[in-house]
This record gives C-alpha cells, sequence and structure tokens, in this order.
C-alpha cells in the first residue's frame, strides 16, 4: 500500500523565518500528492496538490510544495513564517492506480509553532 | 454554501453504549468518507462509500458500521465492539476535490 512519511512531528520556526515541511511518499509510480493544514478541533483546509502537471505546486496563503521523483519528496515550503501559520499540517497521497476508488492516505501529521 | 456538516460537535457517551455519528453533504458528490484522528497518528480511514448503497471497509473498519441509503447522509455508528473509542471524527466528500466536515469529538467515559 502507498503511504507517505512525514519527517519531524513539531517543528518551531521563528516568526519571518522560512517554514520546510518534510514529506516523502513510497510508491513506484508518482501519486497524487496533497497537504492539508489544520486549526484545533477543525476539519481540514487544502493548501495545494499535485497531480502529476507542473512540479513546483503554488498553494494558499504563500505556501508552496516542489515534487522530485528522484527523493519520492514533496516538501511543503513558505518563505517567511507568520504567527497564523500555526498549525496542524497534513500531507496525504493518493494512488493514480485507484481511479474509481480514490482514497486519501494521511502522514502523521507535523504541528506548527511559531515562535514570536 | 454548500458543505459538509458533522453534528454534534461534541459527544458524551457512556461505555458500551452505541453512538452514531451525522454526516451531511449538500455539495451532490458521489463520494463519502469516514476518518478517525487520534494524536500522532494522522488520520486513518475507517469506511468510505463511492456510491449510494454501496461503501468499503477502510484500514480501521473494525467496531464500526455505516450506511449510504441516501447521497446527501454516510452516518457513522461506533458500536460497543470499538475497544477504543474516543477519538476525534472527520467525515469528507468528493467529487474532483475532498471537502472535510468541522469533525466530531467523541468522548466514551
Amino acid at each position: 500500500a502507498q503511504s507517505v512519511t512525514q519527517l519531524g512531528s513539531h517543528v518551531s520556526v521563528s516568526e519571518g523565518a522560512l517554514v520546510l515541511l518534510r514529506c516523502n511518499y513510497s510508491s513506484s509510480v508518482p501519486p497524487y500528492l496533497f497537504w492539508y493544514v489544520q486549526y484545533p478541533n477543525q476539519g481540514l483546509q487544502l493548501l495545494l496538490k499535485y497531480t502529476s502537471a507542473a512540479t513546483l505546486v503554488k498553494g494558499i496563503n504563500g505556501f508552496e510544495a516542489e515534487f522530485k521523483k528522484s527523493e519520492t519528496s514533496f516538501h511543503l515550503t513558505k518563505p517567511s513564517a507568520h504567527m497564523s501559520d500555526a498549525a496542524e499540517y497534513f500531507c496525504a497521497v493518493n494512488p493514480i492506480s485507484n481511479f474509481g476508488n480514490e482514497k486519501l492516505t494521511f502522514g502523521t501529521g507535523t504541528r506548527l509553532t511559531i515562535i514570536p | 454554501d454548500g458543505g459538509i456538516t458533522q453534528s454534534p460537535k461534541y459527544l458524551f457517551r457512556k461505555e458500551g453504549q452505541n453512538v452514531t455519528l451525522s454526516c451531511e453533504q449538500n455539495l451532490n458528490h458521489d463520494a463519502m468518507y469516514w476518518y478517525r484522528q487520534d494524536p500522532g497518528q494522522g488520520l486513518r480511514l475507517i469506511y468510505y462509500s463511492q456510491i449510494v448503497n454501496d461503501f468499503q471497509k477502510g484500514d480501521i473498519a473494525e467496531g464500526y458500521s455505516v450506511s449510504r441509503e441516501k447521497k446527501e447522509s454516510f452516518p457513522l455508528t461506533v458500536t460497543s465492539a470499538q475497544k477504543n473509542p474516543t477519538a476525534f471524527y472527520l467525515c469528507a466528500s468528493r467529487n474532483y476535490g475532498y471537502t472535510f466536515g468541522s469533525g466530531t469529538r467523541l468522548t466514551v467515559v
């Protein structure tokens, strides 16, 4: 089964510093990949998604992610952290081979803390 | 506005009781999903349904049951067979993208 691994369950960065959240997937065929954000006691909001078009994907709130097939990675970045970015972030995979039976498999999440 | 409504937001039940979580969507989406969220474990798929009157087990279906009698509704029952039911439950629906509800936090005492 395809899966994603998020390195670092907790990440802290200073306000204004670079945000880097890591995600690696396991698949011989590049899947569809997603990043979601979750604020406390709320649902998930889509930040961005990779669907085999451009490898550099731009999302909402200034986030972007780069798909690197050679590294099987889809790391999430933001040049300058804002206090409002404090939340939990989830990487998710949806195998292309699952057409007609799509389902998301999530990583274990990374809690991002912003230091004033 | 279209969306997914999960109710209630907080739910308390005594151990050994069955409880049903509601999930309703007005997005006209065919597919619906239930996920369970525990700290440090991400979201794990319980059940999903690609179409009315059909559903499939996810990765952690034991102790749960669902029905899909209407396109708009996908209720989840947490039965007494679920050994550790206290968790945050998220419902989602899908067309070209996924839409998530705001969740139900179930606490069993």
